[in-house]
C-alpha cells in the first residue's frame, strides 16, 4: 500500500516564476492538506481540500492556490515566486472527518528553492 | 491565536540517557495534542497523541501526558538510542478544525 507521494522531490525556480507541486494521497484517503516548512521551522498550514473544494485556509496570500482532482490527488500552485517561498512543501492526506480529526499522513515533501 | 512552543534545540545526549523535550501550548478551544517525528529524508510521522486532559500517549518507549492545568505536553523517554536521532515536533489541533498547528521543532542527536 503506497503512502503519500509527492513530486518532484526538488525544484529550483527563479523569482517571479510560477510552480506546481503534486501530491497523491494514501490509498483510501479523500482529503489533502498542504503545509509549508521553512528551514529550521515547524510546518505551517496552507490549505485543505476535500471533494475538490478548498475547505480551510491558513494565513497565506492568494499567490498560493490549489486544486483537487476526482481521484483525490492534489496540486499546489504558487505564482510570482518570492525568495521567501523557498521551503519544504509537505502534503498530508487523511479521511474527511468534518468535526472529527483523523490522522494526517505526510509525504516526504518537495524542496523548493527560489533564486 | 493557537500556538505551540517547544524547548530550543538542538539537544545532544548519550545513548541510554533520559530524554525530556518540553512543549507548551496556547489554544482558543479544546485541543488534541500530538508529537510528530521527522527522520532525515522522510516525511513527518505521528509518534503519539492525546485527545483529552490527563491522557497519556505512548509509542516506541516515548510518553507524553496532556496537562491542561499547565497547558503542557512534554515528551519523555527513559533510555534513548542512536536511532532516535531526528527532529521532533509538538502539535495541536482544535476540535472542529482540520489544521495542525506545529511548534518550531527540536533536533535531537544521540551519540553512541
Amino acid at each position: 500500500d503506497a503512502g503519500v507521494t509527492q513530486s518532484p522531490t526538488h525544484l529550483i525556480k527563479t523569482r517571479g516564476q510560477q510552480v506546481t507541486l503534486r501530491c497523491s494521497p494514501k490509498s483510501g484517503h479523500d482529503t489533502v492538506s498542504w503545509y509549508q516548512q521553512a528551514l529550521g521551522q515547524g510546518p505551517q498550514f496552507i490549505f485543505q481540500y476535500y471533494e475538490e473544494e478548498e475547505r480551510q485556509r491558513g494565513n497565506f496570500p492568494d499567490r498560493f492556490s490549489g486544486h483537487q482532482f476526482p481521484n483525490y490527488s492534489s496540486e499546489l500552485n504558487v505564482n510570482a515566486l518570492l525568495l521567501g517561498d523557498s521551503a519544504l512543501y509537505l502534503c498530508a492526506s487523511s479521511l474527511w472527518g468534518g468535526e472529527i480529526h483523523y490522522e494526517q499522513y505526510f509525504g516526504p515533501g518537495t524542496r523548493l528553492t527560489v533564486t | 491565536g493557537d500556538s505551540v512552543t517547544q524547548m530550543e534545540g538542538p539537544v545532544t545526549l548519550s545513548e541510554e540517557a533520559f530524554l525530556t523535550i518540553n512543549c507548551t501550548y496556547t489554544a482558543t478551544g479544546y485541543p488534541s495534542l500530538f508529537w510528530y517525528v521527522q527522520y532525515p529524508g522522510e516525511g513527518l510521522q505521528l509518534l503519539l497523541k492525546a485527545t483529552k486532559a490527563d491522557d497519556k500517549g505512548s509509542n516506541k518507549g516515548f510518553e507524553a501526558t496532556y496537562r491542561k492545568e499547565t497547558t503542557s505536553f512534554h515528551l519523555e523517554k527513559g533510555s534513548v538510542q542512536v536511532s532516535d536521532s531526528a527532529v521532533y515536533f509538538c502539535a495541536l489541533i482544535i476540535q472542529g478544525a482540520q489544521k495542525l498547528v506545529f511548534g518550531q521543532g527540536t533536533r535531537l542527536t544521540i551519540n553512541p
